[in-house]
Formats: C-alpha cells, sequence, structure tokens
C-alpha cells in the first residue's frame, strides 16, 4: 500500500465522453502529480501541485483539466479525448517541492488505465 | 536538453542469476538518481535515491551504482526471483528548476523459472 490510491483503475470512454480521475493521498504531503505513461515511453509529467496552486503545465493539451481542492485530492478531468490518449495516467505526492538538491520522494498511485475508442 | 538513457530495454534472466541495468544521462546540474521497480499494472516504487556524494547503495538484493564523473548508473540484481519481474526506471532529478524528474524508458526485465 503506498498510501496514494487512484480511481478507477481502469476506464474505457469514447470521444465525445467527459469523465475524470481521481486521486487521494492519506501520506500528509503537499504536492501532487499528474503522469501520462504511453507504451515504450517515459512518463511524462503532465500537471504539479505545489500547496494546492499549479506550479507546473507542461504544454498539456486543454482537453486536460487538472483540479485541486486540497493537498489531498488531486482530479483530472478528461473531455474530446483522442484516441493517442490512450495510455497509464500516474497519480504522485511528495513533500513541497523545494530545496535545490534536496532529494524527495514521490510516491506513486496504481495508475488509471485509460481506452479511448 | 537532459535525457536519460537505459539498456538494455529488455532483458530475461534465469531465476537464481544476476544481472545488471544500465543507465546514462546528461541532466545538469545533477541532483540526485533515483531507481524505480514498476510491477504490470501497477505505479512506480522507489527502490534507492543517491546524491552526489554516494557511489553505491543496496536495498536487499538490489545495489545500485553511481560515477556522477561519466554520469553513469547502475542497478544490479542479485539471485534473481520470479517476483523480480518488472521495470526498472532511472529517474535523474536536476538541481534547478524545482528539483525536475527526467524518466527513462525503462529496462524491462523477465525472470524464468
Amino acid at each position: 500500500e503506498t498510501g496514494v490510491t487512484q480511481t478507477p483503475r481502469h476506464l474505457v470512454m469514447g470521444m465525445t465522453n467527459k469523465k475524470s480521475l481521481k486521486c487521494e493521498q492519506h501520506l500528509g504531503h503537499n504536492a501532487m502529480y499528474w503522469y501520462k505513461q504511453s507504451a515504450k515511453k517515459p512518463l511524462e509529467l503532465m500537471f504539479v501541485y505545489s500547496l494546492e496552486e499549479r506550479v507546473e503545465n507542461n504544454s498539456v493539451p486543454s482537453r486536460f483539466s487538472p483540479e485541486c481542492p486540497n493537498s489531498s485530492h488531486l482530479f483530472l478531468h478528461l473531455h474530446t479525448l483522442q484516441p493517442e490518449d490512450s495510455a497509464l495516467y500516474l497519480c504522485a505526492s511528495s513533500q513541497h517541492r523545494g530545496l535545490a538538491g534536496a532529494p524527495y520522494e514521490q510516491y506513486f498511485g496504481p495508475g488509471t488505465r485509460l481506452t479511448v475508442t | 536538453k537532459n535525457q536519460v538513457e537505459q539498456s538494455p530495454q529488455s532483458l530475461i534472466i534465469l531465476e537464481g542469476k544476476n544481472c545488471t541495468l544500465q543507465c546514462n544521462y546528461t541532466v545538469s546540474p545533477f541532483s540526485n538518481l533515483r531507481w524505480y521497480k514498476q510491477d504490470t499494472g501497477r505505479g512506480p516504487v522507489s527502490l534507492t535515491i543517491m546524491t552526489f556524494s554516494e557511489n553505491t547503495k543496496s536495498n536487499g538484493r538490489y545495489t545500485a551504482t553511481l560515477d556522477a564523473d561519466t554520469k553513469q548508473s547502475s542497478l544490479h540484481i542479485t539471485a534473481s526471483q520470479l517476483s523480480d519481474s518488472a521495470s526498472y526506471i532511472c529517474v535523474v532529478s536536476a538541481s534547478a528548476a524545482g528539483n525536475k524528474l527526467t524518466f527513462g524508458g525503462g529496462t524491462r526485465v523477465l525472470v524464468k523459472p
């Protein structure tokens, strides 16, 4: 048990659907992350929230919309996705990204396997 | 451009044997290097984290090495077990830009009985 949970674990949606992915962390962390993991590609950082403010948005299409209502919860709202958006979406949490050179451990959730048809 | 390259992409080993995975990086300025294990259908789990001053760190049967001069790291698995079948991901953190992580593509290890 990593202390980071994600729901749903699997999701199949059409290109016109709207759905949301949910992440919850029980570790007392104050930074949360969304990653995309496509087949045979490195993890791609999508969004970072630190102290509930978005601090990083790596050129992610607007059809992905994150929401962080508090330090324990993170959502990824999906709408009008494309088939190439099919991937494993991973949530992670850590202590506040801060001191340069200080290694902070990221704890990952189990991921949501998303298939866009 | 910060990059992390891992080799081999995949390997098959017999249960009980040892193996070594390689990681080369160009991330600068270097802060720390981590190895993660990712089982199929699950999120990555941290095995080791090494800073500039550390050149080896062990976690059970996993031993990571770091050569900050040549910008290379290795992960050695001793006496492999079937449960070691997974992807192993090398991740390097840059000390600038808020400790941004750069992920390698991973090495997929399959341990056969």
